[in-house]
């Protein structure tokens, strides 16, 4: 059974850097064509796409943050990390992290969800 | 970068009916790469449909997608009082998420 599940600071300060850790059970971020996403919800607003991880390190980001973010793995210890630089109070939201599944023919999903962690932004 | 519009952002219907909500994109996408998800409140998203058409495990039948290009659209054929949510759709060649539609009681 996958499970994911984020961890981190409640409250970070203006300016500040936010690390995010998605801790993962059930498989393993070395097998070819695994990725881990990490998608973002202000409160009461709509899910926003931040970045992904494959197996391969190869990483992808929101065009949006691509300078602000970073993401990346440790496989031995079953996690994958988010760094956000220069938080601002807009950046106050639930980030969760997922597991990206490949269905076959091309198709891929956001198959099973960490319950997310909340982060809040403020002096 | 992908734009979702998600155009109804409320959608006010009662049990038994149907209801549809519709995604249109920006530029052509696979129909490969289109997911769609439900979400509660405090709740994670829940995947429901991808590659367009494909229920996730789990999912009853009463839930179905379609489509093609850019217009995608999520049918719940008879709405049960657990269906009541918000639902995203999300397409997975630059990964961008439309704004949501809630469905509400009415």
């Amino acid at each position: 059974q996958i499970t994911l599940k984020e961890s981190g600071p409640m409250l970070v300060k203006p300016t500040q850097t936010l690390t995010l850790t998605c801790s993962i059970s059930g498989f393993s971020l070395s097998p070819s064509g695994v990725a881990v996403g990490w998608i973002r919800q202000p409160p009461g607003k709509a899910l926003e796409w931040l970045a992904l991880i494959f197996w391969d390190d190869d990483t992808r980001y929101s065009p949006s943050l691509i300078h602000r973010l970073t993401v990346s793995k440790d496989t031995s210890k079953n996690q994958v990390f988010l760094t956000m630089t220069n938080m601002d109070p807009v950046d106050t939201a639930t980030y969760f992290c997922a597991h990206r599944e490949y269905f076959g023919d091309l198709m891929f999903a956001f198959d099973v969800w960490g319950p997310g962690t909340a982060v809040a932004v403020s002096s | 970068e992908i734009v979702l519009t998600q155009s109804a952002g409320t959608l006010s219907l009662s049990p038994g009916e149907r209801a549809t909500l519709s995604c249109r994109a920006s530029q052509s996408v696979s129909s490969n790469y289109l997911v769609w998800y439900q979400q509660k409140p405090g709740q994670a998203p829940r995947l429901l449909i991808y590659g367009a058409s494909n229920r996730a495990t789990g999912i009853p039948d009463r839930f179905s997608g379609s489509g093609s290009g850019t217009d995608f659209t999520l049918t719940i054929s008879r709405l049960e009082p657990e269906d009541f949510a918000v639902y995203y759709c999300q397409q997975f060649s630059s990964w961008t998420f439309g704004q949501g539609t809630k469905l509400e009681m009415k």
